[in-house]
């Protein structure tokens, strides 16, 4: 299994620019998250989802949206990317029945 | 939301020493209580976790002990060695959704 898989690593944009962040998990988990991580801080829920087709918003959920068309995938799209939005960006995924949440390696995005 | 506060935000202590981190929340339906290890430039890694029927957990050197009454919630590590330097977090948890505290930077000295 490559458990929960980030795509890219490392991206530079514009302010205004749009982009999608990738997510992928192979473990057949229902629930995904992602996460952004400013320096010196802890992670901050953006949006969520309890399975395909289902999707919410967690505690930063501004200029971002979401989807859920498959178990699989669980992509990010930044509207119209601002400085502010400069960040990490980590993808999870769990198996509810153990609470354990899987983080991907992350994305490390800054905008200009 | 909830609101998710660490203590302390720094911590050295000597190798061989103990350290322990304690985390307080304020959301009383919170049933899943995780701490979170992060290197630089890694992802959280799950180091330990306890639900809520449980007040104590312990895994090796490191422990985690749950007060639901009092919503707190703390990080023991005995015997600590240079490799348990790292930022550690807290992150309780209702309904699958995790609040991570600011985190506790930890430094070993040899």
């Amino acid at each position: 299994n490559a458990g929960v898989t980030q795509t890219p690593k490392f991206q530079v944009l514009k302010t205004g620019q749009s982009m999608t962040l990738q997510c992928a998990q192979d473990m057949n988990h229902e629930y995904m998250s992602w996460y952004r991580q400013d320096p010196g801080m802890g992670l901050r829920l953006i949006h969520y989802s309890v399975g395909a087709g289902i999707t919410d918003q967690g505690e930063v959920p501004n200029g971002y949206n979401v989807s859920r068309s498959t178990t699989e995938d669980f992509p990010l799209r930044l509207l119209s990317a601002a400085p502010s939005q400069t960040s990490v960006y980590f993808c999870a995924s769990i198996n509810p029945g153990a609470y354990e949440q899987y983080f991907g390696p992350g994305t490390r995005l800054t905008v200009t | 939301g909830e609101n998710v506060e660490q203590h302390p935000s720094t911590l050295s202590v000597q190798e061989g020493d103990s350290a322990v981190i304690k985390c307080t929340y304020s959301d009383s339906a919170s049933n899943y209580f995780p701490w979170y290890k992060q290197e630089l430039g890694k992802r959280p890694q799950l180091i330990i976790d306890i639900r809520s029927n449980v007040g104590e957990k312990k895994d090796q050197r490191i422990a985690v002990t749950l007060n639901k009454t009092a919503k707190h919630f703390s990080l023991h590590i005995t015997e600590t060695q240079p490799e348990d330097s790292a930022v550690y977090f807290c992150a309780p948890s209702n309904d699958y959704k995790l609040s991570f505290g600011a985190g506790t930077t930890v430094t070993v000295r040899a």
